[in-house]
Order: structure tokens, then C-alpha cells, then sequence
């Protein structure tokens, strides 16, 4: 069993939607937790950082943490064909450094 | 955030040579980090790299086949030795402490 668990898709909405990425992970220990975007062919961008559980909000992205079912969430309203592309959630522990990655979801919006 | 540039974005490279990876970043850091992004899967620790000591292989990885050099607080260079084509890759360095940024990545093709 992985340490992270990500659908791979493809996700595929309709511009406006609002679209849903999940993660679950095994791993207790994780408090960190983030969520990087990743176009073809460049680096991963990061998006959303939380610790430990709750919500996090930055304007059409809304991140959320359950530590007791070990589930990651990553809202994003109001869909653009620009957010195309693939979404990698990522945790660590307490020490922030080793970052454990899912395998990314692929996510299209048509115009 | 850290800006952060690879050298060379990408190269076609001949079963058995070395390849040396270069990563700069705008300033001074105390840890970087080399991923691995094999096709079409998520990204994976190659190594932690602090400046004055070893750098710290992940299991799977050893120092034989990808040494790190790490010479000052802002620079990192990592080798891919004795290349196969199952090294076909993006490589990527990354900066921080608990959230970490991304390089743009190298995009090797092993042949």
C-alpha cells in the first residue's frame, strides 16, 4: 500500500464547475500538507500549504485536512480552462523536510 | 518564495556516460532536495543536500550512482552516473523547510 493515494484521472469539467481532488494517506505522523500544481513541462507550483487539520482558503482555492479520516481535500471554484493541469498533493511529518508525494491528478477544463 | 533555475533544462544522453545537473537558487538556503518524476508518475526523493555535509540518499539510491555536491548555500549539483535508459527522467531540485519550492526541472533522455 502507498503512503499517499491519488486518483490519477483524468478529471475532466466544464468551465465554471467546481472541481473536487482528494488524497488519503496512511502515515499518522504527517502535519504538513500540501498541494502543488504541475503544467507540461515545468516544475511543480505550490498552491496551497496547511498544518495539521482544518480549512485554508486563497481565492478560488479552498484546501481542507481531516487528521482522524486521513483525507485531503483541494476545492477549486469557478474552474478556468488555465487550471489545466495536474494536481499533486504532497505531506510530510513534523520535521517538514522528506515530502511524500501522490501520484497527481490530471485535471481538464473545456472552455 | 526562492527562485530557483536548473541547468541544463534538458539533454539526450548515450547509455553509460554521466550527466551533471546544476541548481542555482536567488538565495541562501540551508537544505535542497533532488526529486525523480519517471514518466507519467509522481515525484519521488532522490536525496537531502546540506551545505558542509553528505548528502542523504533515500532507499533506493546511492551515492555511486547519483552523487551531490553541495559547495555553498546556494548552489547544488547532482550527477547521473553510468546512465541507462531506465534513468530517463525529470530531475528536479527543490528548496525549504516545511513547504518546499521547485526548480523547473532537467529533462533527461537516456538512449
Amino acid at each position: 500500500q502507498k503512503e499517499v493515494e491519488q486518483d490519477p484521472g483524468p478529471l475532466s469539467v466544464p468551465e465554471g464547475a467546481i472541481v473536487s481532488l482528494n488524497c488519503t494517506y496512511s502515515n499518522s505522523a504527517f502535519q504538513y500538507f500540501m498541494w502543488y500544481r504541475q503544467y507540461s513541462r515545468k516544475g511543480p507550483e505550490l498552491l496551497m500549504y496547511t498544518y495539521s487539520s482544518g480549512n485554508k482558503e486563497d481565492g478560488r482555492f479552498t484546501a481542507q485536512v481531516d487528521k482522524s479520516s486521513k483525507y485531503i481535500s483541494l476545492f477549486i471554484r469557478d474552474s478556468q480552462p488555465s487550471d489545466s493541469a495536474t494536481y499533486l498533493c504532497a505531506m510530510s511529518d513534523r520535521y517538514g523536510n522528506k515530502l511524500v508525494f501522490g501520484a497527481g491528478t490530471i485535471l481538464r477544463v473545456k472552455s | 518564495s526562492a527562485v530557483i533555475s536548473q541547468k541544463p533544462s534538458r539533454d539526450i544522453c548515450q547509455r553509460g556516460t554521466s550527466l551533471t545537473i546544476q541548481c542555482q537558487v536567488d538565495s541562501q538556503v540551508t537544505m535542497m532536495f533532488w526529486y525523480r518524476q519517471q514518466p507519467g508518475q509522481s515525484l519521488t526523493l532522490i536525496a537531502t543536500a546540506n551545505q558542509g555535509s553528505e548528502a542523504t540518499y533515500e532507499s533506493g539510491f546511492v551515492i555511486d550512482k547519483f552523487p551531490i555536491s553541495r559547495p555553498n548555500l546556494t548552489f547544488s549539483t547532482l550527477t547521473v552516473s553510468n546512465m541507462s535508459p531506465e534513468d530517463s527522467s525529470i530531475y528536479l531540485c527543490s528548496v525549504g523547510a516545511d513547504t518546499q519550492y521547485f526548480g523547473p526541472g532537467t529533462r533527461l533522455t537516456v538512449l
